[in-house]
């Protein structure tokens, strides 16, 4: 079985400028969930998305948004991107999110802003 | 808000065993142990998790207290491949929450 995609995995962007993260789930796997990791912050979660919907929010603030499609595929869009924003982005996905399933990660997508 | 704590580092000798030790002192009844591992900024790679009862795959054991306020993650033969940051995640539904995890460093 084919794991969790990223794409793309690395990308350059400039302060302002908006951004758009693809995740492709593990087949079968309905539950995507997004984290940012910095090397100040760590690992922080981002929101986490089940059948084409946001069930599970962190604390960003709302330039960070996302969305599941019905293939449970997701996107992450950064609006008015800030040098702050440059980061490892991880996906993760599972059956459906329950707490004794385990959550696949991505490769990562590392962006950075400049 | 981790709701874990764990050593910020660690070393172990390779072919020792690994003795990862992690503090969770709120978890709740329905919240579960997850160990995570990651290597160098890949994507985190999932190693066991737990409710109560202590569990063993082929990567490694974790052991949970009676109380479940801690656990122990046991890498039994640690080879060089192992040095990484491991994360012990308490986890509810659709949500985990990492904290700053342990460096082991495994020597020759």
């Amino acid at each position: 079985k084919a794991g969790v995609t990223q794409t793309p995995r690395y990308l350059i962007k400039t302060r302002g400028q908006q951004v758009t993260l693809s995740c492709s789930p593990i087949s079968g796997h309905r539950s995507v969930s997004w984290y940012q990791q910095t090397p100040g912050q760590g690992l922080q979660f981002l929101f986490e998305y089940f059948s084409e919907t946001q069930r599970n929010k962190g604390n960003f603030p709302g330039r960070f948004s996302g969305r599941q499609f019905s293939n449970s595929r997701s996107e992450m869009n950064v609006s008015t991107l800030e040098l702050g924003d440059s980061a490892l982005y991880l996906c993760a996905s599972s059956l459906a999110g329950l707490a004794r399933e385990t959550q696949y990660f991505g490769p990562g997508t590392r962006l950075l802003v400049l | 808000d981790a709701k874990t704590t764990q050593p910020t580092s660690m070393d172990c000798a390779e072919g020792r065993a690994a003795n990862l030790p992690c503090n969770h002192s709120t978890i709740s009844g329905n919240e579960y142990v997850y160990w995570y591992r990651q290597i160098h900024s890949q994507g985190p790679q999932y190693i066991i998790h737990g409710l109560k009862n202590n569990e063993t795959n082929e990567m490694a054991s974790l052991i949970i207290t009676e109380d479940r306020k801690s656990s122990t993650l046991i890498l039994p033969h640690a080879t060089l491949r192992d040095t990484a940051v491991y994360y012990c995640i308490v986890r509810v539904e659709g949500d985990m929450r990492f904290g700053a995890g342990t460096r082991l460093t495994v020597k020759p």
